[in-house]
């Protein structure tokens, strides 16, 4: 069974870093592009980055280029967002998600919340 | 970059109806569209893919079409676990959502 789990989510001040993880389970972690997308509250949808199978292409969204920082470990079936300077509309549900070839996310994790606040 | 937009963003229907959401896309992205159902406190779940395959275990009420710049999710007769928000995503992108509310 194709697991998903993050964490790492908490309230953080503004100007503040974080960093969340994504243990990935049930599945060959390493044939897989993996990304993050973030929804704020009562709000849709919002792609964040992307890292290939291998960690060697991230792409980012302009809204967090310059202070996120995608990563991953083969090794340990974990997906990393390190979060820096972060801003009030940062706050959201974070998920990671495993791609489906070029067409959409077939698993989800259950999401963390981050809290951007003073 | 290309943007989705998607109609209506509120739906109100009954039981037993067919509902059809749209989906446009501002340049053509061939076939490389997904659809998400999200029910509130919920990871969302994928539906559809490549425009029109069903994702393993989504009931056949539902389906996609479209390619393009056009693309529609269709529930054949919609069903009461069915009252949820639906998105659709191209690549990195998402629609802003339709909710499909109980008429």
């Amino acid at each position: 069974e194709v697991q998903l789990v993050e964490s790492g989510g908490v309230v953080v001040q503004p100007g503040g870093s974080l960093r969340l993880s994504c243990a990935a389970s049930g599945f060959t972690f390493d044939d897989y592009a993996m990304h993050w997308v973030r929804q704020a509250p009562g709000k849709g949808l919002e792609w964040v980055s992307l890292i290939s199978w291998d960690g060697g292409s991230t792409y980012y969204a302009d809204s967090v280029k310059g202070r996120f920082t995608i990563s991953r470990d083969n090794s340990k079936n974990s997906l990393y967002l390190q979060m820096n300077s972060l801003r009030a509309e940062d706050t959201a549900l974070y998920y990671c998600a495993k791609a489906l070839g070029s067409s959409g996310y077939d698993y989800w994790g259950q999401g963390t919340l981050v809290t951007v606040s003073s | 970059d290309i943007q989705m937009t998607q109609s209506p963003s509120t739906l109100s229907a009954s039981v037993g109806d067919r509902v059809t959401i749209t989906c446009r896309a501002s340049q053509s992205i061939s076939s490389w569209l997904a659809w998400y159902q999200q029910k509130p406190g919920k990871a969302p779940k994928l539906l559809i893919y490549k425009a029109s395959s069903l994702e393993s275990g989504v009931p056949s009420r539902f389906s996609g079409s479209g390619s393009g710049t056009e693309f529609t999710l269709t529930i054949s007769s919609l069903q009461p676990d069915d009252f949820a928000t639906y998105y659709c995503q191209q690549s990195w992108t998402f629609g802003q959502g339709t909710k499909v509310e109980i008429k």
